[in-house]
């Protein structure tokens, strides 16, 4: 079946615009996260839905970074005037469920470039 | 806060088993050990976990110390496309609030 999609692949901004990331998450899946990587480095968490409990975004770096997501179906994560320090990898990734028995399954990234 | 330490790179001979370590001293009664691993460019891509029996997949084996403190992690035969970043996580049973993947081991398999 299809995996974790995401859009764009890449994506080249100017600083103090505003940009919208894209993530489908597989079918079924209640949990949905958002990662950003930066260059040569780990995943860092930004944020956590569950199904309709509210979302844990204790890990958004600044309040220009916000997310949404629709149910149990596509989020999205919006960066306000960004900054050339938001230049990194976005990761969305799926699951099952928000247990450790189950896997989270990673979409291919959002590469953003902040110029 | 890394709950997990891990070697920053490691090397292995084509064929031969990569045995890649994982310290979680601090590691918790509800907290499982997950592996991961990232091939250049690509998302992270799951592998085992364990809460402390060893574990056997097709990809790999985990195994588990008594005191669950460390883990190693076992690709019999590792071939150039297990090239990766390897994560080692701890993960509570419920609630994915502080999820961490650290550096990771960068494993490179060589002809």
């Amino acid at each position: 079946g299809a995996g974790v999609s995401q859009s764009p692949s890449n994506k080249v901004t100017e600083k103090g615009k505003d940009v919208e990331l894209r993530c489908d998450p597989i079918s079924g899946h209640t949990a949905l996260y958002w990662y950003r990587q930066r260059l040569g480095q780990g995943l860092e968490f930004l944020i956590y839905f569950q199904g309709n409990s509210a979302p844990d975004k204790s890990g958004l770096p600044s309040d220009r970074f916000s997310a949404e997501r629709t149910g149990e179906s596509v989020s999205t994560l919006t960066i306000q005037r960004t900054q050339q320090e938001d230049s990194a990898v976005y990761l969305c990734a799926s699951s099952q469920a928000d247990l450790s028995s189950y896997e989270q399954y990673f979409g291919p990234g959002t590469r953003l470039t902040v110029t | 806060d890394a709950k997990t330490t891990q070697p920053t790179s490691m090397d292995c001979a084509e064929g031969r088993a990569a045995n890649l370590p994982c310290n979680h001293s601090t590691i918790s009664g509800n907290e499982y050990v997950y592996w991961y691993r990232q091939i250049h460019s690509q998302g992270p891509q799951y592998i085992i976990h364990g809460l402390k029996n060893n574990e056997t997949n097709e990809m790999a084996s985990l195994i588990i110390t008594e005191d669950r403190k460390s883990s190693t992690l076992i690709l019999p035969h590792a071939t150039l496309r297990d090239t990766a970043v390897y994560y080692c996580i701890v993960r509570p049973q419920t609630g994915a609030n502080n999820l961490f993947f650290g550096t990771g081991t960068r494993l490179t398999v060589i002809p």
